[in-house]
């Protein structure tokens, strides 16, 4: 079974710019989430989809980063402009939850793309 | 808020010696726990996870108590090789959604 995708494993740009991410799940899995995860910091969940809607984007620097899940598939994340702030490696993950409530689901990662911001 | 303590790494040992990561949390709910790792140039990996008080969950030589009187899950090993060298994070997650709150990880390097 292949794994959860992500593209480019990396990425600089300098402050200011735009930069995207792109994430594939594995297949059959209608919840994806995108994490940062700073240096030396365990992971920090920025926004999580159930299929195409979202379920929580409470920490997403809504100023500058997007993310969409279109078609309950694969989902892109966007910041514009970066900062220097934002380098870091991103996480995309993936379970099979298709509602909320009940017994855990089991999170499955992707390499991330790791930003540096110049 | 919910919260992960684990202890600072990195952590340097010799092959075959025995291992523990200590990991304390702060949890409003009944959380499940877990442990991570980070194999170098990898993602993210579940090592084993405990759903209630007094589980043990084991994976690969590895284990962890949920130990509620004390909010812990220490992750040990008693016989550690030079391929667990890696980076391990305690987790836990409460709620209905499956979030995870994940501690700042623990370096380990193992020496032949």
């Amino acid at each position: 079974e292949a794994g959860v995708a992500q593209s480019p494993r990396y990425k600089i740009i300098e402050k200011r710019q735009s930069v995207a991410f792109w994430c594939n799940p594995i297949s059959g899995h209608a919840t994806l989430y995108w994490y940062q995860q700073i240096l030396g910091q365990g992971p920090k969940l920025l926004i999580q989809f159930q299929n195409n809607g979202v379920v929580d984007d409470s920490q997403l620097p809504k100023d500058r980063f997007s993310a969409e899940r279109l078609k309950g598939v694969d989902s892109t994340l966007k910041i514009q402009p970066a900062k220097l702030e934002d380098s870091a490696v991103y996480l995309c993950a993936s379970s099979l939850r298709t509602t909320s409530g009940g017994a855990y689901n089991e999170q499955f990662f992707g390499p991330g793309t790791r930003l540096t911001v110049l | 808020g919910d919260s992960v303590t684990q202890m600072e790494g990195p952590v340097t040992l010799s092959e075959e010696a025995f291992l523990t990561i200590n990991c304390t949390y702060t949890a409003t709910g009944y959380p499940s726990l877990f442990w991570y790792v980070q194999y170098p140039g990898e993602g993210l990996q579940l090592l084993l996870k405990a759903t209630k008080a007094d589980d043990k969950g084991s994976n690969k030589g590895f284990e962890a108590t949920y130990r509620k009187e004390t909010t812990s899950f220490h992750l040990e090993k008693g016989s550690v090789q030079v391929s667990d060298s890696a980076v391990y994070f305690c987790a836990l997650s409460v709620g209905r959604d499956d979030k995870i709150i994940f501690g700042k990880g623990t370096r380990l390097h193992i020496l032949p």
